[in-house]
């Protein structure tokens, strides 16, 4: 495993109000990737860093913003949350594209 | 574009039986192909991985998985299933780069 953390591992939010979920890694991996997971679509990417202070979107990156200052720490954050964006968000690190990706324990979020 | 196809949503074995979980991928040259577990309020889990060379991969906990590029298939079996099997399983491809596209999972039941 690559030391993986995420934090909070569950939260419960109203609808309008910002939320940000705090992906914390110790394995000095480079690429860093923010997932959603939801009945029936699998994982979904998000948006992803490939170095500090470098990211890109995902295929479902609409409502979400991502910031990553520090090669350890990769910051998912939902601007307005709705309760569209209630699902369980995983946090994965990889070193390298021709490496696998590891994953954290998740974080279920519910937006009321 | 490239996907991921497991078309079995639930499966349920008998502990003991053989099991196969099929994964059909769609991709324009020979992708690098993942079965992830997922045990409930978990993480993903890496069971296997193919990039290249012999196209039968084996894996963790007695799992294995046989890359057939003419069925453009990846399915993965194991001999004799055990209760602690039971969990979500998805498959997963990249082209060599960094997005991993997830397959929708597949629901595994084992019955004692």
């Amino acid at each position: 495993d690559a030391g993986i953390t995420q934090s909070p591992r569950h939260k419960v939010t109203e609808t309008g109000t910002p939320v940000t979920l705090r992906c914390h890694q110790t394995e000095n991996h480079r690429y860093m990737y923010w997932y959603r997971q939801d009945p029936g679509h699998g994982l979904r990417l998000i948006h992803y860093s490939y170095g500090v202070k470098d990211t890109d979107k995902g295929e479902v990156s609409d409502g979400y913003s991502v910031s990553r200052s520090k090669t350890e720490d990769f910051l998912l954050t939902l601007e307005s949350a709705t309760s569209s964006q209630t699902s369980v968000y995983f946090c994965a690190t990889q070193w390298d594209p021709s490496y696998e990706q590891y994953f954290g324990p998740g974080t279920r979020l519910t937006v009321t | 574009a490239q996907s991921v196809t497991q078309p079995d949503i639930h499966i349920t074995v008998s502990e003991g039986a053989s099991l196969e979980l099929r994964c059909n991928y769609s991709y324009g040259a020979t992708p690098y192909l993942f079965w992830y577990v997922q045990s409930p309020g978990q993480g993903l889990q890496l069971l296997l991985k193919y990039f290249s060379g012999d196209t039968l991969v084996q894996g963790i906990k007695g799992f294995e998985a046989e890359f057939k590029r003419s069925q453009s298939s990846f399915n993965l079996r194991k001999p004799s299933v055990h209760w602690s099997d039971a969990a979500e399983y998805f498959c997963a491809l990249t082209g060599g780069g960094n997005k991993l596209t997830f397959g929708t999972g597949t629901q595994l039941k084992v019955e004692l």
